[in-house]
C-alpha cells in the first residue's frame, strides 16, 4: 500500500508568489515524522522540515511552513515569496518510530518550476 | 554541507562487475541508511545500520550488501551489476534512536553516488 502521496507530479509558480505542495500519508503507528525534502537538478537531497505527529504547532522554517492537519493525514508544503532557486523536485518522507526501522519512506515526487 | 560525506559521487562500470560506494556519517551519528533513487523505483529504502548491526531491511536485492565499521562508515557493496542497477544512491545519517522509541527527527542525506552500468 502506498504509505506517502503526491498527487501533483509538476507545477508551474510565479516568482513571489507562494506555492502548496500537497503531501498525504497513510500510518497506523501513533508516532511518527514527516518530512520535506528538496533535491535540485544537482542531484543531492537538502532537508527543508520536519513535523512530530505529536508537534502541536505547525513547523515552519524560514520560506517553509508545514500545514499539518493529522486528521486529514496530510503534510501539505508551503513555500512563500517563491525564488528562482526553489526550481527542483520536492519530495516528502514519513518516518514510523524505532520499531519500524525507522526508515523513510519517500513519495513519488512534484516536480516545481518558478517561472520569472 | 549536510556532513554525510559519499564517495566516489560517480562511477561507470560494465555489467557483471562489482562495487562499492562509501558513506562516513556525520560525526556522532550512529545510525547509517542506504537509499536507491531510480527513474522506474523512485526513492526507496535499502538497508538500516546502527552501531555496527544491521537494523531493517528494505527492498535491497541479494546480490547487494552492506556493513558498518567500528568508526561507524558504511560501504554499500553491489555485485554482478546489471543495467537496471544504474541509480543514484544515497547514504543518510542520524543519531540512532528517538525519544520513547519514536521517529528520529533528523534525516541528512550525503550527495550521492550516481551509478551508471554499461
Amino acid at each position: 500500500a502506498q504509505k506517502i502521496t503526491q498527487t501533483q507530479p509538476g507545477m508551474f509558480v510565479q516568482e513571489k508568489e507562494a506555492v502548496t505542495l500537497d503531501c498525504t500519508y497513510d500510518t497506523s503507528d501513533p508516532s511518527y515524522g514527516l518530512f520535506w525534502y528538496k533535491q535540485p537538478s544537482s542531484g543531492e537531497m537538502i532537508f527543508l522540515i520536519y513535523q512530530g505527529s505529536y508537534d502541536q504547532q505547525n513547523a515552519t522554517e524560514g520560506r517553509y511552513s508545514l500545514n499539518f492537519q493529522k486528521a486529514r493525514k496530510s503534510a501539505n508544503l508551503v513555500i512563500s515569496a517563491s525564488q528562482l532557486g526553489d526550481s527542483a523536485m520536492y519530495f516528502c518522507a514519513m518516518r514510523e518510530g524505532w520499531a519500524a526501522g525507522n526508515k523513510l519512506t519517500f513519495g513519488g515526487g512534484t516536480r516545481v518550476l518558478v517561472k520569472p | 554541507d549536510s556532513g554525510v560525506t559519499q564517495t566516489p559521487k560517480h562511477l561507470i562500470t560494465a555489467t557483471g562487475q562489482r562495487v562499492t560506494l562509501r558513506c562516513s556519517p556525520r560525526s556522532g551519528d550512529l545510525s547509517v541508511y542506504w537509499y536507491q533513487q531510480s527513474l522506474d523505483q523512485g526513492l526507496q529504502f535499502l538497508i538500516h545500520y546502527y552501531n555496527g548491526e544491521e537494523r531493517a531491511k528494505g527492498n535491497i536485492l541479494e546480490r547487494f550488501s552492506a556493513q558498518q565499521f567500528p568508526d561507524l562508515h558504511s560501504e554499500l557493496n553491489l555485485s554482478s551489476l546489471e543495467l537496471g542497477d544504474s541509480a543514484l544512491y544515497f547514504c543518510a545519517s542520524s543519531e540512532g534512536t528517538g525519544a520513547g522509541g519514536g521517529p528520529v527527527t533528523e534525516a541528512f542525506f550525503g550527495q550521492g553516488t550516481r551509478l551508471t552500468v554499461v
